[in-house]
């Protein structure tokens, strides 16, 4: 069976810093990892995806992840945060032919001016 | 604009009705599904669908019921036997699973049911 864990219900980063969501997950083969955001009272908009390849994905907004097979990890990265930023962020895998994907818990995301 | 809607944004119940929500996508997307998202739990699914005619169970799908008779559209009724319903419902599509499980999921904004 697959899992995902987001192992922070917040983060919480000034204006113009880094930030790093951190995702682990656990499935039987290849897989493929996915972010998405979601903004209050809205569905989910997706941010990026690893397939294969290179391990460094970039996505939409300026977001980028980095996949690391041996420790399971696929963290969200941004190089400066902007107060829009601000979202819940919700890591998932699919495993390669699989007919559904595993959400992690969500990771409240507060950028401060 | 291609995308996903449901409807109706909100929705009260009432002790032993059933209730449907309605979702339709213009998206030519094959699978679909149905999630619940109650606070710090995530998303859990509770019935997807990959083809026409044809739907399976997730992880918490007790309570609920599903039909797939047309491509567009995936309703979800909530049964009395749901004993919990309160929560925020997404629905969403994919282009495909199998071969293309590697394309993303297009949510809609969510119907929020409460229980009167």
């Amino acid at each position: 069976a697959q899992s995902v864990a987001q192992p922070e219900d917040q983060v919480n980063v000034a204006e113009g810093n880094p930030l790093t969501v951190k995702c682990t997950y656990s499935v039987s083969g290849n897989p493929y990892l996915f972010w998405y955001v979601q903004y209050p009272n809205r569905g989910l908009q997706f941010l990026l995806k690893y397939i294969t390849g290179d391990n460094l994905v970039k996505g939409s907004y300026g977001f980028e992840a980095e996949f690391n097979k041996s420790q399971t990890s696929f963290h969200l990265k941004k190089p400066s945060a902007l107060v829009s930023d601000s979202a819940l962020y919700f890591c998932a895998v699919r495993p390669a032919n699989a007919g559904k994907s595993t959400f992690g818990d969500g990771t409240t995301l507060t950028v401060k001016p | 604009d291609g995308g996903i809607t449901q409807s109706p944004k909100y929705l009260f119940r009432k002790e032993g009705q059933n209730v449907t929500l309605s979702c339709e996508q213009n998206l030519n997307h094959d699978a679909m599904y149905w999630y619940r998202q109650d606070p710090g739990q995530g998303l859990r699914l509770i019935y997807y669908s990959q083809i026409v005619n044809d739907f399976q169970k997730g992880d918490i799908a007790e309570g609920y019921s599903v039909s797939r008779e047309k491509k567009e559209s995936f309703p979800l009724t909530v049964t009395s036997a749901q004993k919990n319903p309160t929560a925020f419902y997404l629905c969403a599509s994919s282009i495909r699973t199998g071969v293309y499980s590697n394309q993303p999921q297009h949510f809609g904004d969510g119907t929020r049911l409460s229980i009167l």
